[in-house]
């Protein structure tokens, strides 16, 4: 593994579902993050986690979830998608050691269609 | 009120040329850094170049260059010698306040701009 990965790639649900996004990081980095991203509206933030046993709430939090047990891992739980949870689903993460730029290194992203 | 603003959807440019895509921005903050991502058509989120509010030159990573002008609140992103491959979106994105123990940054992004490098 080099970076960010994401699981699944692409996913088709239906509505009411539960579901949850995987992402696991190699780079120990301390912070990670979740952001959904929609045509003209960029990237929101919905969770981030300044650290393992820590998480916080973004931009657009409602009706996710997410745990942050170890430095590597980051899962974002939809507890029972909706359709306007359809989206691309983006992971990732930062650290100090990187410099004070402490820019965010991004996974490929999720694709997630609920009907 | 929108805090990160990129005015231009899309973009057209000629292969060769230089481009300038608009960012403006909005804080109070003194300290804030103002990022640009790349993210071609395959969808991967590539960083490109970062400027703080208290440096005190513009920012240049190779082909890139950031035109940071603080009195406007803008972060203009400048591509020279445009190339096929620069064709893509892009997004500038904003940390509000100093960089937090442990990296976290929390980043504000705008709706981005999509560019086209004819040959």
């Amino acid at each position: 593994i080099a970076g960010i990965t994401q699981a699944p790639t692409s996913q088709i649900l239906a509505a009411g579902r539960r579901m949850t996004l995987r992402c696991t990081q190699d780079m120990r980095h301390n912070a990670m993050y979740w952001y959904r991203q929609d045509l003209g509206l960029g990237l929101r933030l919905i969770h981030y986690s300044n650290t393992a046993g820590t998480t916080g709430k973004g931009e657009v939090p409602d009706g996710y979830s997410v745990s942050r047990a170890n430095t590597d891992d980051f899962p974002l739980t939809l507890a029972s998608a909706v359709p306007s949870q359809t989206s691309v689903y983006f992971c990732a993460s930062s650290d100090s050691r990187g410099g004070v730029n402490n820019e965010q290194f991004f996974g490929p992203g999720t694709r997630l269609t609920v009907l | 009120a929108q805090k990160i603003t990129q005015t231009q959807p899309g973009m057209f440019v000629q292969e060769k040329e230089a481009v300038t895509l608009d960012c403006t921005y909005d804080t109070s903050d003194q300290s804030y850094g103002l990022f640009w991502y790349k993210q071609p058509s395959s969808g991967e989120m590539i960083f490109l170049i970062y400027q703080g509010s208290y440096d005190e030159q513009n920012a240049t990573e190779g082909r890139y260059s950031l035109n940071f002008q603080k009195a406007r609140k803008s972060a203009n992103l400048v591509i020279s010698a445009s190339q096929l491959g620069d064709s893509a979106m892009y997004f500038c994105a904003m940390r509000e306040g100093r960089p937090l123990s442990g990296g976290y940054n929390k980043l504000i992004f705008g709706a981005g701009t999509r560019l086209a490098v004819h040959p």
